[in-house]
């Protein structure tokens, strides 16, 4: 069973700065991870995802993850964040490529201060 | 380009009526489709999923029942609402590669 953790219920940045949103994954054969992102009242979209290759990858809205597996890691960082970029942010992990049990972390809450 | 529509976008409902969410994605021939519920709190949890017309898959009981009627169509529903249904009911499609869910704006309900 794969189980997926993100530790911070809420990260609070100024417009401009950096930010890092952590999640650790436990499984132990491959997996699929992926980001999703929620504004308020609405459904998630996709950001980015990884499976194998280059454990840096890039996704929409300069989002991007780097893949850990000696830390069981998929962190979502952004250089300079916007104040559009305030939302929930999930973690998902699958051991499967079919995503019939597609496993969400809790989630973390962005606040963007101006 | 695919879309995805959910219905109703909100509904307030009471106590042991019955309900019905609809789901319709365009322009995907044959997706996997899924029904998801966010409590207020924010976590997701899957309820049911379709591979293919007519076969649904449960994961969680959560007194709801799932069907789909057509290849394009998913509906959740239920004959007698309890309060715990309260909570956001997302629908969404993927693909058998590729582990990308795409959502709906999903269906807010209150039951009183």
């Amino acid at each position: 069973t794969q189980t997926v953790s993100q530790s911070d219920a809420h990260v609070t940045v100024f417009e401009g700065d950096s930010v890092e949103l952590r999640c650790n994954y436990s499984y132990g054969g491959s997996i699929y991870l992926s980001w999703y992102i929620q504004h308020h009242g609405r459904g998630l979209q996709f950001l980015l995802k990884y499976y194998s290759g280059n454990p840096v990858v890039q996704g929409v809205n300069g989002f991007e993850a780097e893949f850990s597996k000696s830390d069981s890691s998929f962190h979502l960082r952004k250089a300079s964040v916007h104040w559009s970029d305030s939302a929930v942010y999930f973690c998902a992990v699958s051991h499967t490529g079919g995503a019939d049990r597609l496993t969400f972390g809790k989630g973390t809450q962005l606040i963007i201060q101006p | 380009a695919q879309t995805i529509h959910q219905w109703p976008v909100a509904e307030i409902k009471a106590v042991g009526s019955p309900l019905s969410l609809g789901c319709t994605i365009k322009g995907k021939s044959s997706p996997n489709l899924y029904w998801y519920w966010q409590a207020t709190g924010g976590t997701l949890q899957q309820l049911f999923y379709s591979i293919t017309v007519g076969q649904v898959e449960s994961v969680v009981q959560l007194n709801l029942s799932a069907s789909r009627p057509k290849d394009d169509q998913f509906i959740l529903s239920t004959e007698k609402l309890l309060l715990s249904h309260s909570g956001f009911y997302l629908c969404a499609w993927g693909q058998n590669s590729g582990n990308t869910l795409y959502f709906g704006e999903g269906s807010r309900l209150i039951v009183v």
